[in-house]
């Protein structure tokens, strides 16, 4: 089984703190992907990774950084937290391939409150 | 623009049947995928589609049309435990998921 894990469910951060989440897969994936989900909305991509040392902006990378310095592990940085940063933060991995349909397995989440 | 539409939200009873609805407008099509996602929890997959037709999985099926930008996802012999938020995500040409707001399904007894 695939096990995705996330360093904190819950985090209560104040405006201009840095903030670290961490995501941890198991399954030697490739893929590894950041997300945040707010109600209404569907999930929206902020950062990716293909590999080690790599990365790739998503749709809303503003306020935000990553770092991939294993293959299992892949950080997402708040650099400094800001009240519209208050969301449910979800992290992904997926297996590399054309061939197979790189379906997506999920960690927990990390539900942020920035005060 | 890139869009999924889904219902926001749905009811039905226990023991029957609920069809949940996604249509899309992408850049490109690479395949769509349906996740279920209880409250608080991470979304879990449950099927994927790339061709059009029907795909059944137990109490669980989906159904792809490409021509008419179309899925659904059934529910047979529904259980409260089946009360949950199901998310669309359609691939698109870049190989990146576009996602659906959710529709929300209320089991009542």
């Amino acid at each position: 089984d695939v096990k995705v894990t996330q360093s904190s469910r819950y985090l209560v951060k104040r405006t201009g703190e840095k903030v670290f989440l961490e995501c941890v897969q198991d399954m030697d994936h490739e893929n590894m992907f950041w997300y945040r989900q707010d109600p209404g909305l569907g999930l929206r991509l902020i950062y990716f990774s293909y590999d080690v040392k790599m990365k790739e902006k998503g749709d809303i990378p503003e306020g935000y950084s990553v770092s991939r310095e294993k293959k299992e592990r892949f950080s997402l940085i708040l650099e400094s937290a800001s009240t519209n940063q208050t969301s449910m933060y979800l992290c992904a991995s997926s297996l590399r391939g054309r061939e197979n349909q790189e379906t997506q397995y999920f960690g927990p989440g990390t539900r942020l409150l920035v005060l | 623009g890139q869009n999924i539409d889904q219902p926001t939200e749905m009811t039905a009873t226990e023991g029957a049947i609920v069809q949940i609805n996604c249509t899309y407008q992408t850049s490109g099509f690479n395949g769509l995928f349906w996740y279920q996602q209880h409250a608080g929890e991470a979304p879990t997959f449950l099927s994927y589609n790339v061709l059009d037709g029907l795909e059944e999985k137990g109490r669980f099926s989906s159904f792809l049309s490409r021509s008419k930008g179309y899925s659904y996802l059934l529910l047979k012999e529904l259980q409260m435990k089946d009360s949950a938020s199901y998310l669309c995500a359609v691939k698109d040409s870049n190989y990146q998921l576009i996602w659906g707001a959710g529709t929300k399904l209320i089991i009542k007894p």
